[in-house]
């Protein structure tokens, strides 16, 4: 069965400052998409960023880039320039075709101002 | 554009009654998806529909079921309510059924088993 680790239940991060959020995945699929979601206190979830895992290039989206180790069946979360809106809960998360998403139990990130 | 509905936002229940929670997606989206979160569980997957068509289930018990009408909006339903069944209930929607579509997730309807 698939599963999602995330080994970082909290972490802290100085504001200004780059943190990266890991997340390990277990599947015997070659064709899935990779995704990192972001729930702050106010409760909405939005997607951060996703990942084809046909795709060798690292997503990025402004200050969100990810390290995508398909081999090692990795893919961190890098935040660079840390700012007091990224305090929130990630979760990465992993789908393959035609089935279920399937969540990491999540990070829980503070930014230190 | 509005974004994903549920309603009631808060609901307070006894072990044994039934509930329904209901889902308006983002217009134009044809997909739903449904999700328990707790503290202990995190995220689980519930069930997804797709054109009134449920596409993929999580390992839940009967007791919880759902369906989705022509309009795309959906409903959520638990029987006989139990303890355990207190959470947050996100629902998400897509434009379309597939592996690369992203979720757009609702605020949730926060259910408390008494």
């Amino acid at each position: 069965a698939q599963t999602v680790t995330q080994s970082q239940p909290e972490m802290s991060v100085q504001e200004a400052e780059t943190v990266t959020l890991s997340c390990t995945y277990d599947t015997s699929e070659s064709d899935y998409y990779l995704f990192w979601y972001k729930q702050p206190p106010s409760r909405q979830m939005i997607l951060v960023i996703r990942q084809e895992a046909y795709k060798q290039q690292n997503a990025t989206e402004n200050r969100f880039s990810v390290n995508f180790q398909k081999a090692a069946k990795s893919f961190s979360l890098k935040i660079s320039d840390s700012q007091l809106g990224d305090a929130a809960m990630y979760f990465c998360a992993y789908r393959r075709r035609d089935d279920k998403i399937i969540f990491g139990k999540g990070t829980r990130l503070h930014i230190l101002p | 554009k509005a974004g994903v509905t549920q309603t009631p936002r808060y609901l307070i229940k006894t072990r044994g009654q039934q509930v329904t929670l209901s889902c308006s997606p983002i217009s134009g989206h044809r997909s739903v998806s449904w999700y328990q979160q707790t503290p202990g569980q995190g995220l689980q997957f519930l069930f997804e529909y797709f054109s009134e068509t449920q596409r993929n289930k999580g390992n839940f018990p009967g007791r919880f079921s759902g369906r989705q009408f022509s309009n795309s909006r959906s409903e959520m339903n638990v029987s006989t309510l139990e303890l355990g069944d207190s959470a947050l209930y996100l629902c998400a929607s897509s434009p379309n059924y597939g592996l690369n579509q992203p979720q757009h997730f609702g605020d949730g309807t926060r259910l408390s088993i008494l």
